[in-house]
């Protein structure tokens, strides 16, 4: 099935510092998409992507949609302690037929973030 | 807007029994998603509705597993018998349609002993 390479796969960083993670992909997707994911949870759109090349802040999230359709990148400023959790990223593409509306996830990236 | 509700959060239950899960999806959206979680295998998606009608069931893991969608706002999805493997937390999503989001309930955690 379809892949999507998310990296890193952890994270330990202090207070206060800035975080970046990213997603690869082998084909190609018309949305991007990155999640959170707290324990007991299930994930939580944070910034969804829609065009090649699209530059996306949600308060000190800030996530791009790459211009070749096959990756995406997120980044948090001032991490703080509440950024603890899973990140996902995830791929959408639109057409016909059973690949209509399906997301494909990445593995995730836990970041964990030192006081 | 409540959100996805699923229920229930919890079950715990012997190897052989019949398992169900339900859902009950965002009011107006009409694409309709079971995902598996795992450690080991991450986010698996089971099967997909859309407008109640099953999409693809390519994920789905065996005859064990099925799932139905009987109107807008339910579905669920049942395994049975049941076996330890198919232990892990199983969540609903929704969405608009085509190109929108995905929204996803808190999940059921199944174990199955």
């Amino acid at each position: 099935g379809q892949q999507l390479n998310q990296s890193p796969q952890s994270m330990f960083i202090q207070e206060g510092e800035d975080v970046s993670m990213n997603c690869t992909s082998s084909s190609i997707f018309n949305t991007w998409l990155w999640y959170k994911q707290d324990p007991g949870e299930g994930p939580v759109l944070l910034i969804a992507l829609y065009k090649a090349g699209e530059l996306t802040s949600n308060g000190r999230l800030t996530a791009q949609f790459g211009i070749t359709r096959k990756d995406s990148f997120l980044n948090i400023s001032a991490s703080i302690p509440s950024d603890v959790g899973i990140y996902f990223c995830a791929g959408q593409r639109s057409g016909r037929g059973s690949t209509l509306g399906r997301l494909y996830f990445g593995r995730g990236t836990q970041l964990t973030v030192w006081p | 807007d409540a959100g996805v509700i699923q229920s229930p959060r919890h079950e715990v239950t012997e190897m052989g029994q019949e398992v169900t899960l339900r859902c009950k999806p965002i009011s107006g959206h009409n694409s309709l998603f079971w995902y598996r979680q795992t450690m080991m295998r991450g986010l698996e998606l089971l099967i997909y509705f859309n407008n109640n009608v099953p999409i693809d069931d390519s994920g789905m893991p065996e005859d064990r597993f099925s799932a139905k969608m009987p109107n807008a706002s339910f579905s669920t999805l049942k395994i049975q018998p049941s076996e330890p493997r198919d232990s892990a937390v199983y969540f609903c999503a929704s969405s608009r349609g085509t190109d929108s989001p995905l929204h996803f309930g808190n999940g059921t955690r199944l174990t199955v002993t």
